[in-house]
C-alpha cells in the first residue's frame, strides 16, 4: 500500500495484560522503525527493521518489549505484562532506504493501560 | 537520550506573519528532517535538507542548516491558521536512526 498502516488505532489494556500491536509498512520499503510518544511530547526510538532483521534495538526495554518483522506479514510489536507508563501512542515509519531518504508514519495506535 | 532540542517550545502569532523555530543537536549527521503533527495524529514529512546542503526551500517553507553550530531553522512564510501544529526535527546519522526534538507547538490565529 501507499501507506504505513497501523492497527488498531485505540488499545486499552488492564496492567500486566499483553499488547500487541501491527504495523503494515508501505510496500517496497525495507526500513521499518518503531517509536514511542508520551503526551504528545518527544519521540522515543524504540526498534528497527532492516527487512526482517534487526537493524538498532538500542531503544527497547527488553524485559517486556519484542518486535518482530517477518515476511509477508504485518510487523509486531509485543509488550508483555503491561504497565501504567506503557500507556502512548506507538508510531510505526518505513523508508525506502536508510540514508537520506524521508520516513513515513502510520497515524498510531494509542494504548491505555488501566 | 533525546538528540534535538527545538525552541521555542510555544510560538502563538498572526495569520500572515511568518513563524521561525530552531533545532539544536549533538552529533554529525547524515541529513536533518522536519516534520508536522497534527493533534497527536502520524507525523507528515515536511523537508530534507543533506549535511553538506545549507539551506533548501519547498513552498513556503525554508531551512537552514548550520553543522558547524549543529543548529536547523524552519521558516514558515504568510503562516495560515492551518499551519497550526507541533513541528518536530529529527536527526538521521551513520544508524539510520531518526532522532527526534522536543518539538514546538505553532498556534496561528486567524
Amino acid at each position: 500500500g501507499e501507506e504505513v498502516a497501523q492497527t488498531p488505532k485505540h488499545l486499552v489494556r488492564g496492567e500486566g495484560q499483553k499488547a500487541k500491536l501491527y504495523c503494515a509498512p508501505i510496500k517496497g520499503h525495507s526500513y521499518v522503525f518503531w517509536y514511542q510518544q508520551v503526551l504528545k511530547n518527544e519521540f522515543k526510538f524504540l526498534i528497527s527493521f532492516q527487512n526482517e532483521n534487526v537493524f538498532d534495538e538500542t531503544g527497547m526495554p527488553k524485559e517486556r518489549f519484542s518486535a518482530k518483522c517477518l515476511p509477508n506479514s504485518p510487523c509486531s510489536l509485543e509488550i508483555q505484562a503491561t504497565k501504567l507508563e506503557d500507556s502512548a501512542v506507538y508510531f510505526c515509519a518505513s523508508s525506502q532506504a536508510a540514508a537520506n531518504t524521508e520516513a513515513f508514519f502510520g497515524q498510531g495506535t494509542r494504548l491505555t493501560v488501566v | 537520550s533525546q538528540q534535538g532540542e527545538e525552541d521555542p517550545q510555544a510560538l502563538s502569532i498572526q495569520e500572515g506573519e511568518n513563524a521561525t523555530m530552531n533545532c539544536s543537536y549533538k552529533t554529525s549527521i547524515n541529513n536533518l528532517q522536519w516534520y508536522r503533527q497534527n493533534s497527536g495524529r502520524g507525523l507528515v514529512h515536511l523537508i530534507l535538507i543533506r549535511s553538506n546542503e545549507r539551506e533548501k526551500h519547498s513552498g513556503r517553507l525554508r531551512v537552514t542548516l548550520d553543522t558547524s553550530k549543529k543548529s536547523s531553522s524552519l521558516l514558515i512564510t504568510a503562516s495560515r491558521a492551518a499551519d497550526t501544529a507541533s513541528y518536530f526535527c529529527a536527526t538521521v546519522s551513520g544508524t539510520y536512526k531518526y532522532i527526534f526534538g522536543t518539538g514546538t507547538r505553532l498556534k496561528v490565529l486567524a
